[in-house]
């Protein structure tokens, strides 16, 4: 059973970019989550993805969006980067988008923006 | 949105059972409870879940109170391997969609 993946592992971006994230869910998994950890603190819900679709958001602005292609894996984007978008970004996948579901989650992205 | 609060650390020695509280007076009656931990420079571990009965698991246990506005997460018999940061999220459906919360969580040291 191969587990969540997600790259880059580390990232360095200046402020007004944009950035890319990538994840592959766990076989067998449909539904992707993306969270948003900054340091020292809990997981942020940015938003989640079935079936290509997005079906949940958590409170982040437009310029974070999102993609799950049909192979269930998702890329995570961030427009104009802020200072305040450092953080560790971390995927999580389910088999099902079920509240009572448990999911896997990725190492993470470490982003870094200058 | 509903919250959930949780010391921000605890202590506990090696071998003995370890109780960790989290608050969520404003859980929805839909709402399930998970338990995640996080080692450093890893992503989350589930632990254990449930909606309204206790639950037990290989790793711990999960006690929900009758109101179901608090859980206690236990783990038996504290290791070394325990320590880490413990994570007391609610998920749920509302009519925007899916929502997940975490807590802040609490970072357990376990002492040998």
């Amino acid at each position: 059973e191969t587990g969540v993946t997600q790259s880059p592992t580390h990232l360095i971006k200046t402020r007004g970019q944009q950035v890319t994230l990538r994840c592959s869910s766990q076989s067998g998994h449909n539904t992707v989550s993306w969270y948003q950890q900054a340091l020292g603190q809990g997981p942020q819900f940015i938003f989640q993805y079935y079936r290509e679709e997005e079906n949940g958001r958590g409170n982040f602005p437009p310029r974070f969006s999102g993609l799950q292609f049909p192979n269930y894996s998702s890329e995570l984007n961030v427009n104009a980067l802020e200072l305040d978008d450092s953080a560790l970004y971390l995927c999580a996948s389910s088999s099902r988008p079920w509240r009572g579901e448990t999911q896997s989650f990725g190492p993470g992205t470490r982003l870094r923006v200058l | 949105d509903a919250k959930t609060t949780q010391p921000n650390s605890m202590e506990s020695n090696e071998e003995e059972p370890v109780h960790l509280p989290c608050n969520h007076s404003t859980i929805s009656g839909t709402d399930y409870i998970h338990w995640y931990r996080q080692l450093p420079s890893q992503g989350p571990e589930y632990v254990i879940h449930g909606l309204t009965s206790n639950v037990n698991n290989r790793m711990a246990s999960l006690a929900i109170a009758e109101d179901r506005k608090s859980s206690t997460l236990i783990l038996h018999r504290a290791t070394l391997r325990d320590a880490a940061v413990y994570y007391c999220i609610l998920r749920d459906v509302d009519t925007g969609g899916f929502k997940t919360i975490f807590g802040a969580g609490t970072r357990l040291f376990v002492k040998a």
